[in-house]
């Protein structure tokens, strides 16, 4: 089945500065990628998402890429604030019916 | 409009005993999906119904689990004789339609404790 690898598990950056979150994953007809935030004690809430027929694609502060050829996708957030701080997960669609995710990444935006 | 619930919120069970977890999609919402989020690790899923039916059961962990949805809305999750490695936060989403491509909105999760 899908496999996800999602890198960092933790990030610590200071306000203002970029982070990048980075997942890769296996299933070569995967071709939907979704990207929920979980802040602390509240639901999964999807933030951004692409499609493989596309390379980029950007939301104000947030853009994702997705390179299919390497079977990765990155998602990367700009002019980081506080409330960025949350567990980011990333999910790629499989043959099934289910999107399979990524382990978390824990990203703390300090002041 | 009103988001996915479920309830309880929180449920404290002896190992061996049965739980029923419920989640109530939000209306109109065909597609619904069960995971489970243990500490430190993703989403792991379950289950995925289309309306009644359960296409997709590959993410149940063992037979002691088991859903059913009814009129198309409310699901119950049913663990039988709860183990331990069970406890994890139980967290239900339901979607527009049938593709993976139409947004998800999860639900506030019951966590689940099996002492």
């Amino acid at each position: 089945g899908e496999n996800v690898e999602q890198h960092p598990s933790t990030l610590s950056v200071q306000e203002g500065d970029s982070a990048v979150i980075k997942c890769t994953y296996s299933d070569s007809a995967s071709n939907y990628f979704p990207w929920y935030k979980q802040e602390l004690g509240k639901r999964p809430q999807l933030i951004i998402d692409i499609r493989s027929n596309v390379g980029e694609k950007k939301d104000q502060r947030i853009a994702v890429t997705l390179n299919k050829t390497a079977k990765h996708f990155s998602l990367h957030i700009t002019e980081t604030q506080p409330e960025d701080s949350a567990v980011y997960f990333c999910a790629a669609s499989g043959s099934g019916y289910a999107l399979n995710f990524g382990k978390g990444t824990s990203l703390l935006v300090t002041p | 409009g009103a988001g996915v619930s479920q309830s309880p919120s929180n449920k404290v069970t002896e190992k061996g005993k049965d739980v029923e977890l419920r989640c109530d999609p939000i209306s109109g919402h065909t597609a619904l999906y069960w995971y489970r989020q243990s500490l430190g690790q993703g989403l792991e899923f379950l289950i995925y119904f289309q309306g009644n039916s359960a296409p997709d059961k590959s993410g149940l962990p063992s037979d002691r689990f088991s859903a059913e949805r009814t009129g198309g809305s409310v699901s119950t999750l049913t663990i039988q004789r709860t183990q331990q490695e069970d406890s994890a936060v139980y967290l239900c989403a339901s979607s527009w339609g049938q593709g993976l491509e139409e947004t998800q909105y999860f639900g506030p999760g019951t966590r689940l404790l099996v002492l």
